[in-house]
């Protein structure tokens, strides 16, 4: 069984940082690309970032560019997502998913198994 | 980037038919077969129910089918059920290597 479980959420003040952690079980991690998406309590779903299963390619969406990099450790099964400026609007759940499959040159897939996501609340 | 175009609500009655549609452009959906539906129930991390425009699961029941035309993908659950009632999200890949979910309908069964 594919089990995502994510850590690091919590309570930070405005322009500080967070490190979110995801340890993946029941796969060969390192043949995965690996994604976090962010929610809003009872709003929609938005798409945070990605990285391919060597950690060579990664992309951001437009709103945590430059702020937030994602990162992994294939020996530890584990995906990081480091959060630094910190502003109100980044409070949400943040979910680790699994890309469903991840072509060179040709993109990827949504993901498939997702975690039961992390609350990061920032505030003064 | 805008969200893809979903409806905010969609409703029917046990047994019935409906039908979610999921609008983006041709940096998207137009261009990709990349497009991904799923379910999320109150409090719980979404459900994959659609991959590659049209295909399920194992373990997604066949009510659930979707296709795609053009800038716009769709999903339709057939013989509505109590436990279909939650909210549905689209998704697709970019041509600037990202993805983009839709703004989500919630499916009410009456």
């Amino acid at each position: 069984e594919v089990q995502l479980l994510e850590s690091g959420g919590g309570l930070v003040r405005p322009g500080g940082s967070l490190r979110l952690s995801c340890t993946v079980s029941g796969l060969v991690f390192q043949r995965y690309a690996m994604s976090w998406v962010r929610q809003v309590p009872g709003k929609e779903l938005e798409w945070v970032s990605v990285i391919s299963s060597s950690g060579g390619t990664t992309y951001y969406g437009d709103a945590v560019t430059g702020r937030f990099s994602i990162s992994r450790d294939n020996s530890r099964n584990t995906v990081y997502l480091q959060m630094n400026s910190l502003r109100a609007d980044d409070t949400a759940v943040y979910y680790c998913a699994k890309v469903h499959y991840w072509y060179d040159n040709s993109g990827y897939s949504p993901p498939d198994y997702w975690g039961q996501g992390t609350l990061v609340t920032v505030s003064p | 980037q805008s969200a893809l175009t979903q409806p905010a609500s969609v409703s029917g009655s046990p047994g019935q038919s409906i039908t979610i549609s999921c609008t983006g452009t041709n940096s998207d959906i137009g261009v990709y077969n990349f497009v991904s539906w799923y379910q999320q129930h109150p409090g719980k991390a979404p459900k994959l129910i659609i991959y590659d425009v049209r295909k399920r699961p194992a373990d997604v029941s066949n009510r659930f089918s979707a296709s795609k035309s053009g800038n716009t993908a769709s999903l339709t659950i057939s013989g509505l059920q109590a436990e279909d009632e939650a909210h549905y999200y689209c998704s697709s890949y970019t041509s600037r290597s990202t993805l983009i979910f839709g703004g989500g309908t919630k499916v009410t069964v009456l």
